[in-house]
């Protein structure tokens, strides 16, 4: 049972490149989400898809752009990493559009370095 | 905008004691969900017990439990009979349920609890 699954786990990065997280739920899910993860903070929504062929910035959008490529697939891309951007980031996917109550299922987080 | 704190950055525990991990938060809306979610070392977020608004009783999952109190805008987390593996941050989360608000859990600062054998 995957569940949510990012790749990579793992990525170093040097100033002014760019790559693309990826993101895949087998759940049949209609929402997608992006979050980052800073030392001592909570999650915080970078991007999210409540539904197939719609994407939404949520609170940290600056320097990211996504693509939700299918129901299954969300994508985050960072064109020109900045050292600001190191954080582990976190895809998750949930039921129902709008409605609250549905639990938010994580994948294992992605660990993205800036140097 | 909802915002949501938890006081208290670091707690520990007696392995096989009870602790309670505090949540305060502040909306102006009425219809709304409160989640706890676990995140040991492996950072993997997962959810502990969460708790509908519009509901009067509090929430109880096997060893965790939550005292809610909507007209103070509280949301406290007890673990009774801890364990080892309970070591972990602990965040506690809110999720509107109308607009564009549903789509986003905001969370707190997190607790990390230590539970001593």
């Amino acid at each position: 049972n995957a569940g949510v699954t990012q790749t990579p786990k793992f990525q170093v990065l040097k100033t002014g490149q760019s790559m693309t997280l990826q993101c895949a739920q087998d759940m049949n899910h209609n929402s997608m989400y992006w979050y980052r993860q800073d030392p001592g903070m909570g999650l915080r929504l970078i991007y999210y898809s409540a539904s197939e062929g719609t994407t939404d910035k949520g609170e940290v959008p600056n320097g990211y752009n996504v693509s939700r490529l299918n129901k299954r697939e969300f994508s985050l891309r960072l064109e020109s990493a900045a050292p600001s951007q190191t954080s582990v980031y976190f895809c998750a996917s949930s039921v129902l559009l709008g409605t609250a109550g549905n639990t938010i299922y994580f994948g294992e987080g992605s660990w993205l370095t800036v140097v | 905008a909802q915002t949501v704190t938890q006081s208290q950055p670091e707690m520990s525990v007696q392995e096989a004691e009870t602790v309670t991990l505090s949540c305060t938060y502040d909306t102006s809306e009425s219809d709304y969900y409160l989640f706890w979610y676990k995140q040991p070392p492996s950072r993997q977020m997962i959810l502990v017990i969460r708790q509908e608004a519009y509901k009067q009783q509090n929430a109880t999952e096997n060893r965790f439990s939550v005292n809610f109190q909507k007209a103070a805008k509280s949301f406290s987390l007890k673990i009774s009979d801890s364990q080892l593996g309970d070591a972990a941050m602990y965040f506690c989360a809110y999720r509107s349920n109308s607009g564009a608000g549903s789509y986003q859990l905001t969370f707190g600062k997190g607790t990390k609890l230590s539970v001593i054998p």
